[in-house]
């Protein structure tokens, strides 16, 4: 069955610190895995999109790595701001068309 | 969100009554989707449309029906409301078949009570 597992469901942490999301997917025949942040009560916005090929991409304070191996991926923000405060939804293609959401981490960043 | 316009942001309805969300686009973009989105789920997509009058079904599709009479909009229509449906609901726009480019709304609340 295609699925794609997140952890931890949530997450605090202090304002100026590094943190790491997980996630875990089946989806076969893999096409493409992005991240996606989306803040209460809004819809997700792109972080990051990653092909088979690639292992790592980054958008600023997020760096997004693929292990399409082990069928992991992670995503590290660095240096953690107030504005990080949101969920972080893992999302895998497949089949070119069909795609699979995680659940999602609720990051919330204390000052 | 730039580009894609969804409305009502919010509505409650009863049981029993039937309820139309819209989804309007100003990108010209080929793709549009309708997913739901609960506590503790992933998003779920309910049916999409890859053209005008072209339209299929998703993965929680039953109670639903949906149309697109123009390329700009994308209709979600749930024919007798349910509490089960009860959920944000997204669109979201694409150029291409699973694209890059996918862009969502910013989401429908429906209560049905």
């Amino acid at each position: 069955k295609n699925q794609v597992e997140q952890s931890p469901q949530s997450l605090i942490i202090l304002e100026g610190k590094n943190c790491t999301l997980q996630c875990n997917y089946t989806v076969s025949p893999f096409s493409n895995l992005r991240w996606y942040k989306q803040d209460t009560g809004r819809g997700p916005v792109s972080l990051t999109i990653m092909t088979f090929s690639e292992n790592t991409k980054s958008n600023g304070r997020y760096t997004a790595t693929l292990d399409a191996d082990t069928k992991q991926s992670s995503l590290h923000i660095t240096a953690s701001q107030l504005s990080d405060s949101a969920s972080y939804i893992c999302v895998v293609s497949f089949n070119n068309n069909d795609m699979r959401f995680g659940a999602g981490t609720r990051l919330t960043v204390k000052p | 969100d730039a580009g894609i316009t969804q409305s009502p942001r919010h509505k409650v309805t009863e049981t029993g009554t039937p309820v139309t969300l819209r989804c309007h686009q100003t990108e010209n973009h080929r793709y549009m989707y309708w997913y739901r989105q609960d506590p503790g789920h992933g998003l779920r997509l309910i049916h999409y449309s890859y053209g005008v009058k072209d339209t299929d079904k998703g993965e929680v599709s039953d109670g639903y029906s949906v149309s697109r009479s123009k390329t700009e909009d994308f209709l979600l229509t749930l024919e007798s409301a349910t509490s089960s449906q009860t959920s944000v609901y997204f669109c979201a726009i694409s150029e291409s078949a699973g694209g890059a480019g996918y862009t969502f709304g910013s989401g429908t609340r429906l209560t049905v009570v």
